[in-house]
């Protein structure tokens, strides 16, 4: 059974260039978060979907940061540009939206380093 | 806002030691409460839950219980390994699907 796929694993790009980070979430999941992860501030919800339309974007640091959920089975996270200070490891998570408790299940993450 | 304290780290213990991690909450209502385990260079994972008051989650000789009245998850285990070790992170689900997260307590096992 496949879990959270993301890609790229590991990503290193220059100041001002576009980057765009790719997340397959578990089929049947109709829930789908983004998360950043820095030594400083620790985890951070960017934005969270459901049933492909966007519920939640207030963690979404600044207007360079867009997400998208064309289908259920694919989202995209894009900077432009990028910035030094977006390095850090992006990770995709999704889950079973049923009322009750609902596990969240993670991919693997993106490491990302601007220079 | 809902919010998750968990004791800072790092932990340092060695095998066969007793562990505990704690960690408390705020939040309106009773949320779920989770701790969540990151190895090295990977995703999080599930390590347990607990969905109401008293209730106790456990996994791999892990164990956490929902302490209402403290508003307390604190994550125990009674002999840890060297494989026990990596970064838990406690969260909380209050009513809506976002999962509050602490910052982390890195722990590691030594031989």
């Amino acid at each position: 059974d496949a879990g959270v796929i993301q890609s790229p694993r590991h990503e290193v790009t220059e100041m001002g260039q576009e980057v765009t980070l790719r997340c397959k979430p578990i089929s049947g999941h109709n829930s789908l978060f983004w998360y950043r992860q820095t030594m400083m501030r620790g985890l951070e919800l960017l934005i969270y979907f459901n049933n492909n339309v966007p519920i939640d974007d207030s963690g979404m640091p600044e207007d360079r940061f867009s997400a998208k959920m064309p289908n259920a089975s694919f989202s995209t996270l894009k900077i432009q540009p990028s910035e030094p200070r977006d390095s850090a490891v992006y990770f995709c998570a999704s889950s079973l939206r049923t009322g009750g408790v609902e596990t969240q299940y993670f991919g693997p993450g993106t490491r990302l380093l601007v220079l | 806002g809902d919010s998750v304290t968990q004791m800072e780290g790092p932990v340092t213990l060695s095998e066969e030691a007793f562990l505990t991690i704690n960690c408390t909450y705020t939040a309106t209502g009773y949320p779920s409460l989770f701790w969540y385990v990151q190895y090295p260079g990977e995703g999080l994972q599930l390590l347990l839950k607990a969905t109401k008051a008293d209730d106790k989650g456990s996994n791999k000789g892990f164990e956490a219980t929902y302490r209402k009245e403290t508003t307390s998850f604190h994550l125990e285990k009674g002999s840890v390994q060297v494989s026990d070790s990596a970064v838990y992170f406690c969260a909380a689900q209050g009513g809506s699907e976002k999962l509050v997260f602490g910052k982390g307590t890195k722990l590691t096992v030594n031989p």
